[in-house]
């Protein structure tokens, strides 16, 4: 019954590593989005996907890159990692075209902490 | 730019007493003006939402008061129950169509006193 879930839920490793998180929703949503948590609870978007093409994407550094081999599934692929990617990153998705009021479905969250 | 900016940054309160968290927007194109819930290890979820086309809206004991001209919202959750504890962020979109791009302020850790 998970509706959006990531995996996986803690990730630790070492700086300069290459690492991804993996993200699925069984919503039958076509939008998904991926946000950063940060130490301070700030949340704030990266990018959104909908229907595998990239819809918004805010000034993040392009280590950051997102994937989606289908509606249902948007990863989160980061290069050569370093101590500030460290924070909680969340999935959500929601469903596309009814305007800005479509709810938007998180996932657990992944903490990632690069050492 | 913090567009959207939720005060206080924390907030406790008694048991049956009633919660207060603010909110004040910058950008008009906003329309549209969710809270979320996020409880400690768990992702944020939807709570209640509001359109500045009404100026309050109650789901519950959860009310969101809205003041298009000041530009503020305000979430208040009567008889707190302890529960309710959990850190509470308002967030705005605008736009039609598309992928709905949430700008999120700064969230209340909301502590309730048994």
């Amino acid at each position: 019954d998970t509706a959006v879930s990531q995996t996986p839920k803690y990730l630790v490793t070492q700086m300069g590593n290459d690492k991804s998180i993996k993200c699925e929703q069984n919503l039958g949503h076509d939008t998904m989005y991926w946000y950063k948590q940060d130490s301070k609870k700030f949340l704030k978007i990266m990018f959104s996907y909908n229907n595998k093409e990239l819809i918004i994407n805010e000034t993040v550094p392009n280590r950051f890159s997102p994937k989606s081999p289908d509606k249902a599934h948007l990863n989160l692929h980061i290069n050569s990692l370093e101590l500030g990617d460290s924070a909680v990153y969340f999935c959500a998705s929601s469903h596309w075209g009814s305007g800005s009021t479509d709810t938007q479905y998180f996932g657990p969250g992944t903490r990632l902490t690069v050492l | 730019q913090q567009q959207v900016k939720q005060s206080p940054q924390s907030l406790i309160v008694q048991k049956g007493g009633i919660s207060i968290i603010n909110c004040a927007y910058e950008n008009t194109a906003f329309d549209y003006f969710p809270w979320y819930q996020q409880f400690p290890g768990k992702g944020p979820a939807l709570l209640i939402a509001i359109r500045p086309d009404v100026s309050e809206k109650k789901e519950g004991r959860f009310t969101i008061s809205f003041n298009k001209s000041a530009k503020q919202f305000s979430l208040h959750i009567m008889d707190s129950q302890p529960g309710d504890s959990a850190t509470y962020f308002c967030a705005a979109s605008g736009g039609r169509g598309g992928a709905q791009k949430l700008v999120f302020g700064q969230g209340t850790r909301l502590t309730i006193n048994p």
